[in-house]
Protein backbone atom coordinates (compact mmCIF):
# COMPACT_ATOMS: atom_id res chain seq x y z
CA UNK A 1 0.00 0.00 0.00
CA UNK A 2 0.96 3.29 0.29
CA UNK A 3 3.80 4.68 2.51
CA UNK A 4 5.83 7.59 3.77
CA UNK A 5 8.63 7.07 5.29
CA UNK A 6 10.72 9.52 7.26
CA UNK A 7 14.48 10.00 8.56
CA UNK A 8 16.10 10.45 11.00
CA UNK A 9 13.19 9.91 13.47
CA UNK A 10 15.45 11.88 15.97
CA UNK A 11 17.94 14.60 15.42
CA UNK A 12 19.96 17.10 17.09
CA UNK A 13 21.68 20.00 16.34
CA UNK A 14 23.77 22.90 17.80
CA UNK A 15 22.20 26.52 17.21
CA UNK A 16 23.08 28.05 14.05
CA UNK A 17 23.82 24.62 12.21
CA UNK A 18 21.43 23.37 9.52
CA UNK A 19 19.49 20.41 9.73
CA UNK A 20 18.02 18.42 6.99
CA UNK A 21 15.06 15.46 7.42
CA UNK A 22 14.45 13.25 4.47
CA UNK A 23 11.56 11.16 3.08
CA UNK A 24 10.26 8.47 0.73
CA UNK A 25 7.13 7.69 -0.89
CA UNK A 26 5.98 4.57 -2.46
CA UNK A 27 3.51 6.08 -5.26
CA UNK A 28 5.48 7.46 -7.99
CA UNK A 29 2.23 9.24 -9.07
CA UNK A 30 1.89 10.89 -6.22
CA UNK A 31 2.09 15.00 -7.04
CA UNK A 32 1.78 17.07 -3.56
CA UNK A 33 3.82 17.21 -0.27
CA UNK A 34 3.81 19.15 2.63
CA UNK A 35 5.43 19.49 5.80
CA UNK A 36 4.22 20.00 9.48
CA UNK A 37 5.96 21.51 12.05
CA UNK A 38 4.54 20.22 15.77
CA UNK A 39 5.37 21.85 18.89
CA UNK A 40 4.62 19.93 22.37
CA UNK A 41 1.00 19.66 23.55
CA UNK A 42 -0.33 21.86 20.28
CA UNK A 43 -1.24 20.80 16.81
CA UNK A 44 0.78 20.18 13.38
CA UNK A 45 1.01 23.34 11.46
CA UNK A 46 1.91 23.76 7.57
CA UNK A 47 5.63 25.27 7.23
CA UNK A 48 5.81 24.15 3.65
CA UNK A 49 4.60 22.34 0.95
CA UNK A 50 5.71 21.52 -2.76
CA UNK A 51 4.38 19.97 -5.75
CA UNK A 52 5.57 17.77 -8.48
CA UNK A 53 5.98 20.88 -11.01
CA UNK A 54 8.70 21.96 -9.44
CA UNK A 55 12.34 20.75 -7.75
CA UNK A 56 12.71 23.38 -5.04
CA UNK A 57 10.57 25.82 -2.46
CA UNK A 58 12.01 28.38 -0.02
CA UNK A 59 10.46 30.35 2.16
CA UNK A 60 13.23 32.35 4.44
CA UNK A 61 15.29 29.57 6.76
CA UNK A 62 13.38 26.54 5.49
CA UNK A 63 13.72 24.79 1.98
CA UNK A 64 12.16 21.71 0.56
CA UNK A 65 13.58 19.85 -2.20
CA UNK A 66 11.54 17.09 -4.34
CA UNK A 67 13.78 14.11 -6.36
CA UNK A 68 10.93 12.71 -8.33
CA UNK A 69 12.80 9.86 -9.90
CA UNK A 70 14.21 8.63 -6.82
CA UNK A 71 10.75 9.31 -5.21
CA UNK A 72 12.08 11.47 -2.06
CA UNK A 73 11.65 14.84 -0.88
CA UNK A 74 13.75 16.66 2.01
CA UNK A 75 13.37 19.44 4.42
CA UNK A 76 16.31 21.59 4.89
CA UNK A 77 16.32 24.11 7.98
CA UNK A 78 19.44 26.54 7.74
CA UNK A 79 21.11 28.79 10.50
CA UNK A 80 18.76 26.79 13.11
CA UNK A 81 17.02 28.23 15.90
CA UNK A 82 15.98 26.69 19.29
CA UNK A 83 12.39 27.31 18.63
CA UNK A 84 12.95 25.43 15.59
CA UNK A 85 13.06 22.25 18.24
CA UNK A 86 9.47 20.67 17.40
CA UNK A 87 8.41 17.47 15.93
CA UNK A 88 8.43 17.79 11.65
CA UNK A 89 5.93 15.71 9.45
CA UNK A 90 6.23 14.94 5.83
CA UNK A 91 2.92 13.57 4.23
CA UNK A 92 2.01 12.91 0.65
CA UNK A 93 -1.46 13.25 -1.16
CA UNK A 94 -1.90 9.74 -2.67
CA UNK A 95 -3.06 10.14 -6.58
CA UNK A 96 -6.63 9.25 -7.29
CA UNK A 97 -7.97 9.77 -3.87
CA UNK A 98 -8.35 12.56 -0.97
CA UNK A 99 -6.02 10.75 1.59
CA UNK A 100 -2.82 12.42 2.77
CA UNK A 101 -0.42 10.47 4.42
CA UNK A 102 2.42 10.96 7.04
CA UNK A 103 5.93 10.06 7.50
CA UNK A 104 6.19 8.90 11.20
CA UNK A 105 8.00 12.13 12.25
CA UNK A 106 11.60 13.81 13.45
CA UNK A 107 12.11 15.12 16.70
CA UNK A 108 13.99 18.12 15.75
CA UNK A 109 16.31 19.23 18.98
CA UNK A 110 18.78 22.68 18.86
CA UNK A 111 21.24 22.85 21.39
CA UNK A 112 21.66 26.46 22.33
CA UNK B 1 -5.99 30.13 12.06
CA UNK B 2 -8.82 28.26 10.30
CA UNK B 3 -11.60 28.24 12.15
CA UNK B 4 -11.82 24.40 13.31
CA UNK B 5 -13.18 23.47 17.10
CA UNK B 6 -12.87 19.83 18.60
CA UNK B 7 -15.04 18.52 21.52
CA UNK B 8 -14.42 17.56 23.84
CA UNK B 9 -10.97 18.56 24.18
CA UNK B 10 -10.02 15.70 26.68
CA UNK B 11 -12.11 12.55 28.25
CA UNK B 12 -11.84 9.79 30.06
CA UNK B 13 -13.99 6.97 29.24
CA UNK B 14 -14.35 2.76 30.37
CA UNK B 15 -13.60 -0.02 27.79
CA UNK B 16 -17.43 -0.77 26.01
CA UNK B 17 -18.60 2.66 26.48
CA UNK B 18 -19.59 4.57 23.13
CA UNK B 19 -17.93 8.06 22.49
CA UNK B 20 -18.33 10.47 20.12
CA UNK B 21 -16.00 13.52 19.25
CA UNK B 22 -17.34 16.36 17.05
CA UNK B 23 -15.17 18.46 14.32
CA UNK B 24 -16.61 21.79 13.92
CA UNK B 25 -15.24 24.01 10.97
CA UNK B 26 -16.48 27.42 9.92
CA UNK B 27 -14.06 27.98 6.85
CA UNK B 28 -16.98 25.94 4.34
CA UNK B 29 -13.88 23.43 3.29
CA UNK B 30 -15.24 20.68 1.53
CA UNK B 31 -12.88 17.84 2.87
CA UNK B 32 -12.29 16.56 6.70
CA UNK B 33 -10.41 14.11 8.31
CA UNK B 34 -9.94 12.61 11.61
CA UNK B 35 -6.29 11.27 12.22
CA UNK B 36 -5.24 9.65 15.43
CA UNK B 37 -1.40 10.41 16.59
CA UNK B 38 0.77 7.68 18.94
CA UNK B 39 3.81 7.74 20.00
CA UNK B 40 6.08 5.91 17.12
CA UNK B 41 3.60 6.10 14.74
CA UNK B 42 3.06 9.84 13.71
CA UNK B 43 -0.50 10.60 12.19
CA UNK B 44 -2.36 7.90 11.04
CA UNK B 45 -5.96 8.58 9.22
CA UNK B 46 -8.92 6.69 10.39
CA UNK B 47 -11.66 8.18 8.36
CA UNK B 48 -12.29 11.15 5.58
CA UNK B 49 -15.11 13.36 3.94
CA UNK B 50 -15.55 14.75 0.61
CA UNK B 51 -18.77 15.95 0.73
CA UNK B 52 -21.95 15.86 2.81
CA UNK B 53 -22.91 12.34 3.38
CA UNK B 54 -19.51 11.32 1.34
CA UNK B 55 -17.05 9.14 3.64
CA UNK B 56 -14.38 6.97 2.93
CA UNK B 57 -12.18 4.69 5.07
CA UNK B 58 -8.53 5.72 5.83
CA UNK B 59 -5.66 3.40 7.58
CA UNK B 60 -6.71 2.62 10.42
CA UNK B 61 -10.72 2.66 10.22
CA UNK B 62 -11.55 -0.38 12.32
CA UNK B 63 -13.52 0.35 15.21
CA UNK B 64 -14.14 3.64 14.24
CA UNK B 65 -17.73 5.46 12.12
CA UNK B 66 -18.14 8.63 11.02
CA UNK B 67 -20.89 10.72 9.58
CA UNK B 68 -21.28 14.33 7.72
CA UNK B 69 -24.70 15.51 8.09
CA UNK B 70 -23.41 19.04 7.28
CA UNK B 71 -20.62 20.41 6.13
CA UNK B 72 -19.16 22.21 9.02
CA UNK B 73 -19.44 19.23 11.18
CA UNK B 74 -17.77 15.71 11.20
CA UNK B 75 -18.34 13.45 14.08
CA UNK B 76 -16.39 10.48 14.88
CA UNK B 77 -17.67 7.74 17.05
CA UNK B 78 -16.22 4.91 18.67
CA UNK B 79 -18.94 1.87 19.08
CA UNK B 80 -17.69 0.86 22.00
CA UNK B 81 -13.96 2.16 23.37
CA UNK B 82 -10.95 0.06 23.85
CA UNK B 83 -7.73 0.91 25.44
CA UNK B 84 -6.34 0.68 22.40
CA UNK B 85 -8.30 3.38 21.24
CA UNK B 86 -6.16 5.68 23.77
CA UNK B 87 -4.62 8.67 21.82
CA UNK B 88 -4.70 12.07 20.79
CA UNK B 89 -7.24 12.63 17.56
CA UNK B 90 -7.06 15.40 15.15
CA UNK B 91 -9.66 16.46 13.02
CA UNK B 92 -8.28 18.30 9.81
CA UNK B 93 -9.85 20.14 7.34
CA UNK B 94 -9.00 20.98 3.05
CA UNK B 95 -10.38 23.17 1.14
CA UNK B 96 -9.71 21.31 -2.15
CA UNK B 97 -6.68 19.00 -3.26
CA UNK B 98 -3.20 19.67 -3.48
CA UNK B 99 -4.25 22.08 -0.49
CA UNK B 100 -2.92 22.00 2.90
CA UNK B 101 -4.22 20.55 5.62
CA UNK B 102 -5.30 22.84 8.96
CA UNK B 103 -5.64 21.32 12.03
CA UNK B 104 -7.93 21.29 14.91
CA UNK B 105 -6.36 21.58 18.73
CA UNK B 106 -6.70 17.88 19.13
CA UNK B 107 -8.43 15.44 21.51
CA UNK B 108 -6.95 13.59 23.93
CA UNK B 109 -9.19 10.07 24.66
CA UNK B 110 -7.78 8.12 27.39
CA UNK B 111 -10.16 4.79 28.10
CA UNK B 112 -9.26 2.39 30.98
Amino acid sequence: GENVEQHPSTLSVQEGDSAVIKCTYSDSASNYFPWYKQELGKRPQLIIDIRSNVGEKKDQRIAVTLNKTAKHFSLHITETQPEDSAVYFCAALIPGTYKYIFGTGTRLKVLA
Amino acid sequence: DAGITQSPRHKVTETGTPVTLRCHQTENHRYMYWYRQDPGHGLRLIHYSYGVKDTDKGEVSDGYSVSRSKTEDFLLTLESATSSQTSVYFCAISESLESPLHFGNGTRLTVT
